[in-house]
């Protein structure tokens, strides 16, 4: 079946580690794709975005993450986080009109 | 307000009630989804509406599942006969006008059935 995969269901680092959360997807031709997050207490809310173009793309607090078709992948990274970005993490693919599909989600916790 | 609204909160109900759902979005989106989150699940896509229009109901669970929408704004989400499985949080969201836009969420609902 077509899917989302989210690598980790829970990582734990410390401040200013760099973070990868891995997304890989099943979809062939062209998809959207997207980086949400949910903050504790909070809705979630889009981190970043990417529809064509420049396979690395920048999105808010610091974080970016890059396509790579060959691969279905769509990591996002960061190179320094923080205490604040404790929160869970949804990769997810638009592959058609009508359709999103999102990961399971990778928890983050960020020890001070 | 600003945001996604949805109501209520909080459903508790019996296996094999009705339960329906709410959601108002944000002002001139014309855009709207509903999702499931299940324990420990990630977003399960349920419906998508442009407009008052619903172009695919294939997402919905079961035929005890249907969503309408009215006036190009507010939208529910109707369960029928409900079972256990049927609990979960239901999360909606809206968009200025596809996928491609950022989708703004609401808190959910969430819903558990006895």
């Amino acid at each position: 079946a077509q899917s989302v995969s989210q690598h980790n269901h829970h990582v734990i680092l410390s401040e200013a580690a760099s973070l990868e959360l891995g997304c890989n997807y099943s979809y062939g031709g062209t998809v959207n794709l997207f980086w949400y997050v949910q903050y504790p207490g909070q809705h979630l809310q889009l981190l970043l975005k990417y529809f064509s173009g420049d396979p690395l793309v920048k999105g808010i607090k610091g974080f970016e993450a890059e396509f790579i078709k060959s691969k279905f992948s769509f990591n996002l990274r960061k190179p320094s986080v923080q205490w604040s970005d404790t929160a869970e993490y949804f990769c997810a693919v638009n592959p058609d009109y009508n359709d999103m599909r999102f990961g399971a989600g990778t928890r983050l916790t960020v020890k001070p | 307000g600003a945001g996604v609204s949805q109501s209520p909160s909080n459903k508790v109900t019996e296996k094999g009630k009705d339960v329906e759902l709410r959601c108002d979005p944000i002002s001139g989106h014309t855009a709207l989804y509903w999702y499931r989150q299940s324990l420990g699940q990630g977003l399960e896509f349920l419906i998508y509406f442009q407009g008052n229009s619903a172009p695919d109901k294939s997402g919905l669970p079961s035929d005890r599942f249907s969503a309408e929408r009215t006036g190009g704004s507010v939208s529910t989400l109707t369960i029928q006969r409900t079972q256990q499985e049927d609990s979960a949080v239901y999360l909606c969201a809206s968009s200025y006008s596809g996928f491609q836009e950022t989708q703004y969420f609401g808190p959910g609902t969430r819903l558990l059935v006895l």
